[in-house]
């Protein structure tokens, strides 16, 4: 069964500095997603991205996140300067063009100190 | 604003017992609604989604759900719950459009009792 993958599983980071978070969606997908989960809190919605263009963003995702698909099999997550406060899970998902559901990869546990 | 609650953070069943996981949603238009599942150290694995038709919709891994319009709810069922379902399981909303985003539950974390 076709599967997201996320890479790296775990990041350990210092504070200002940029991390890129990868992701492999599901082959035959075009529209692909960022959510985070800080600790004890709620999946939140970052973005998606369509024909490579943003086509929703939360109120999250500002100008220290940027998305891009690099080639025609990864997506990834570019936060410039990270703060304490992007330590979270970043679940990256995928979805058919006829609609959802989307589908989850296993996430990467960003730490930042 | 669209939003979803689960009332339950924790759940305790003994292996074998039925469960009933809580979910309410507030959207404005019609719902699509879901039930992810994450495992320890894994994704968020699809069960089951409700987008229209029979209210009573059957997922993987022997689940199911009601979609209970009047009461804004769709509520996670199985009849006799085994040790391996121990998990955290999200209730998700959104709508039809591709590329829309989902709007999560906060999770209701299972322990089953052997």
């Amino acid at each position: 069964e076709p599967e997201v993958t996320q890479t790296p599983s775990h990041q350990v980071t210092q504070m200002g500095q940029e991390v890129i978070l990868r992701c492999v969606p599901i082959s035959n997908h075009l529209y692909f997603y960022w959510y985070r989960q800080i600790l004890g809190q709620k999946v939140e919605f970052l973005v998606s991205f369509y024909n490579n263009e943003i086509s929703e963003k939360s109120e999250i995702f500002d100008d220290q996140f940027s998305v891009e698909r690099p080639d025609g099999s990864n997506f990834t997550l570019k936060i410039r300067s990270t703060k304490l406060e992007d330590s979270a899970m970043y679940f990256c998902a995928s979805s058919a063009t006829s609609g959802p559901p989307q589908y989850f990869g296993p996430g990467t546990r960003l730490l930042v100190l | 604003a669209q939003s979803v609650t689960q009332p339950d953070i924790h759940i305790t069943v003994s292996e074998g017992a039925s469960l009933e996981l809580r979910c309410n949603y507030s959207y404005g238009a019609t719902p699509y609604l879901f039930w992810y599942v994450q495992s320890p150290g894994q994704g968020l694995q699809l069960l089951l989604k409700y987008f229209s038709g029979d209210t009573l919709v059957q997922g993987i891994k022997g689940f199911e759900a009601e979609f209970k319009r009047s009461q804004s709810s769709f509520n996670l069922r199985k009849p006799s719950v085994h040790w391996s379902d121990a998990a955290e399981y999200f209730c998700a909303v959104g709508n039809n459009n591709a590329g829309n985003m989902l709007t999560f539950g906060g999770g209701t974390r299972l322990m089953v009792k052997p």
